[in-house]
């Protein structure tokens, strides 16, 4: 079975400072990975996805992230936030022969003046 | 393209009446999903559709739910009889032919609360 685990419910940070919103699975086999945003009363959206080739993804908004295979994780970055990136953010998992979407429990970032 | 559509955007209604939730998907796209989103469970697939067939629904929780999609441009989720421990927001979302993982486009949601 898989699963994603958002271990942060909640981030505070700074405006202008840099932000890491961890994610890990577990999958025994291999697996797509994404990070979703979703802003304050509206419905998510995608901010990048991992499917093959460089590790590093780059996305919407300055974020970017890396997976780690061996780690099997898929933690997200931005190096300078701004307020208006404050908004639910969840990682999600889905298996390449599969056709399963799982969703983490989400990370609540606030971006503090 | 407006995005994708749901309508009402809220509900309340009160415990036993039927729920009915519509869903426009973005024109050209063939998945179809259904999300719920709660503060407890967070997000959860409830069942999607390929070109109007449902593929997948062993996310809906039981019988009282049930999902429809009579044509590439519409759905609905009905709950029938609704219960207070429905009250959620629902997402629907639509994806572009081709495979299923492509990036998923999600409505405004509909905030159901069941009194």
């Amino acid at each position: 079975a898989q699963s994603v685990t958002q271990l942060d419910s909640q981030v505070p940070v700074f405006e202008e400072a840099p932000v890491e919103l961890r994610c890990n699975y577990s999958s025994s086999v291999s697996v797509y990975l994404f990070w979703y945003v979703q802003y304050p009363n509206q419905g998510l959206q995608l901010l990048l996805k991992y499917l093959s080739g460089s590790t590093l993804v780059k996305g919407i908004n300055g974020f970017e992230a890396e997976f780690n295979k061996s780690q099997t994780s898929f933690h997200l970055r931005k190096p300078s936030v701004h307020i208006s990136d404050t908004a639910e953010y969840f990682c999600a998992v889905s298996v390449i022969t599969g056709n399963q979407f799982y969703f983490g429990t989400g990370t609540s970032l606030t971006v503090i003046p | 393209d407006a995005g994708v559509i749901q309508s009402p955007r809220h509900e309340v209604t009160e415990m036993g009446q039927e729920v009915t939730l519509r869903c426009k998907p973005i024109s050209g796209h063939d998945y179809l999903f259904w999300y719920r989103q709660t503060m407890m469970r967070g997000l959860e697939l409830l069942i999607y559709f390929n070109n109007n067939v449902p593929i997948d629904d062993s996310g809906m929780p039981e019988d009282r739910f049930s999902a429809k999609m009579p044509n590439a441009s519409f759905s609905t989720l009905k709950i029938q009889p609704s219960e207070p421990r429905d009250s959620a927001v629902y997402f629907c979302a639509s994806s572009s032919p081709g495979d299923w993982y492509n990036e998923q486009f999600f409505g405004p949601g509909t905030r159901l609360t069941v009194l």
